[in-house]
């Protein structure tokens, strides 16, 4: 099996605009995470699916950020009216685990930049 | 509210030599995990080591081991033997499934 994708890995928007970045988990992994990383520092954590269900987003950072996984597999998490804040590397990660210790297989990033 | 340390921010060691990258945190949960995560330059983050706060033994995988002074909250990682390949940024991390994050120690291996 192939690891875990990341789609597109680069995008540049410009302040105001809607993205929608894509993850596509490890086949079989029940829980997905999200994470902002800035520029320089560690990743924050967004957000986490098992399976289709959101059972925690209490990292998002504003209402401009939404995250769905409608089938239990690919997710997605949107932004809208991007902002220069938003700037940063989005991770996603995906583990077979429904609980502790959540072993984590982390997708190459979405570098975004917001001009 | 959980927090990770890292307070070396960039260390170089000499191929082949052992390096140990230092992790403090903080919690108030009584079952917690803490893990080693490496991110090479343009690449990404991989687990390295994994340790059961309620486990005493600290845990080792091939070159790596960590010292996990519970009592104290820190969570360090040894490297022995040293290669080209561990030039990398590297994380720890505390939780279950929401993990928090040390800032990361960029760590080179010179030849």
């Amino acid at each position: 099996g192939a690891g875990v994708s990341q789609s597109p890995r680069y995008k540049v928007a410009k302040r105001g605009q809607d993205v929608a970045l894509r993850c596509d988990p490890i086949s079989g992994h029940v829980s997905l995470f999200w994470y902002q990383q800035a520029l320089g520092q560690g990743p924050e954590f967004l957000t986490y699916f098992q399976n289709e269900a959101q059972l925690d987003k209490s990292g998002l950072p504003s209402d401009r950020f939404f995250a769905e996984r409608p089938e239990g597999s690919v997710s997605t998490l949107k932004i809208q009216r991007t902002q220069q804040e938003d700037s940063a590397v989005y991770l996603c990660a995906s583990s077979r685990d429904r609980g502790p210790p959540y072993e984590q297989y982390f997708g190459p990033g979405t570098r975004l930049t917001v001009t | 509210a959980q927090t990770v340390t890292q307070s070396q921010p960039e260390m170089s060691v000499q191929e082949a030599e052992t390096v140990t990258l230092s992790c403090t945190y903080d919690t108030s949960e009584s079952n917690y995990y803490l893990f080693w995560y490496k991110q090479p330059p343009s690449r990404q983050m991989i687990l390295v080591i994994r340790q059961e706060a309620y486990k005493q033994q600290n845990a080792t995988e091939n070159r790596f081991s960590v010292n996990f002074q519970k009592a104290a909250k820190s969570f360090s990682l040894k490297i022995s033997d040293s290669q080209l390949g561990d030039t990398a940024m590297y994380f720890c991390a505390l939780g279950n499934y929401q993990l928090i994050w040390g800032a990361g120690t960029k760590l080179i291996i010179k030849p």
